[in-house]
């Protein structure tokens, strides 16, 4: 069965250092990795997919994210973040099915 | 997240009465999901269907029904609306079933149910 876990539910940096949320995934396939971000009382944006082509995948707004199949983590950079980063991020875990399966989420907060 | 568009994105209900949350996407794709999201609990999926014409249960599916209606709406029913059920709802549409397909969502709609 298929299950992501996000490490942190919270997590604050100051703005202009770097962030990093964590994403671990349990998968019987292949799966594609996805980084959605929700800005408060909007819907789901996305950030970046890992679909099995390069491991180190780039996004939107500076985020990158590395797919590790040994560790099977696919962690959320950005070498400096912005107030207009803080946000909810969610991990999003997809194999050969139609469905998808969230992680609980992240809440980032970026301090002045 | 153009190209998926909910209605009511705001409803207030009280307990037992019914409602029905419509989705509709212009991207011609074949999935379409329902999802809710509370607080802690990332979105869950309620019910999808794969392609017009079916639809599957979710994690979540007691106290709601679906339809199909054709391959771009996609309507998600609350029969007896309760307390439990107030959340916000998210529509989700994708190509198919490739896994590396893009997912886009709408805006979501907020239900509270009183």
């Amino acid at each position: 069965a298929q299950s992501v876990t996000q490490l942190d539910s919270h997590v604050s940096v100051s703005e202009g250092t770097p962030v990093l949320l964590r994403c671990n995934y349990s998968s019987s396939y292949s799966p594609s990795l996805f980084w959605y971000v929700q800005h408060p009382n909007k819907g789901l944006q996305l950030l970046l997919k890992y679909t099995s082509a390069a491991t180190l995948v780039k996004g939107i707004n500076g985020f990158e994210a590395e797919f590790k199949k040994s560790e099977t983590s696919f962690h959320l950079t950005k070498p400096s973040a912005h107030m207009s980063d803080a946000a909810e991020y969610f991990c999003v875990v997809k194999d050969s099915s139609y469905k998808l399966i969230f992680g609980s989420g992240t809440r980032l907060l970026v301090r002045p | 997240n153009a190209g998926v568009t909910q209605t009511p994105k705001f409803q207030v209900l009280k307990t037992g009465q019914s409602m029905t949350l419509q989705c509709a996407q212009d991207m011609n794709h074949n999935s379409m999901y329902w999802y809710r999201q509370d607080p802690g609990m990332g979105l869950r999926l309620i019910y999808y269907s794969a392609s017009e014409g079916t639809t599957d249960k979710g994690e979540v599916p007691n106290g709601y029904n679906v339809s199909r209606l054709n391959k771009r709406e996609f309507s998600l029913r609350l029969e007896s609306a309760a307390p439990s059920q107030t959340s916000v709802y998210f529509c989700a549409t994708t190509t198919g079933d490739y896994s590396g397909n893009t997912i886009y969502f709408g805006e979501g709609s907020w239900l509270t149910v009183v």
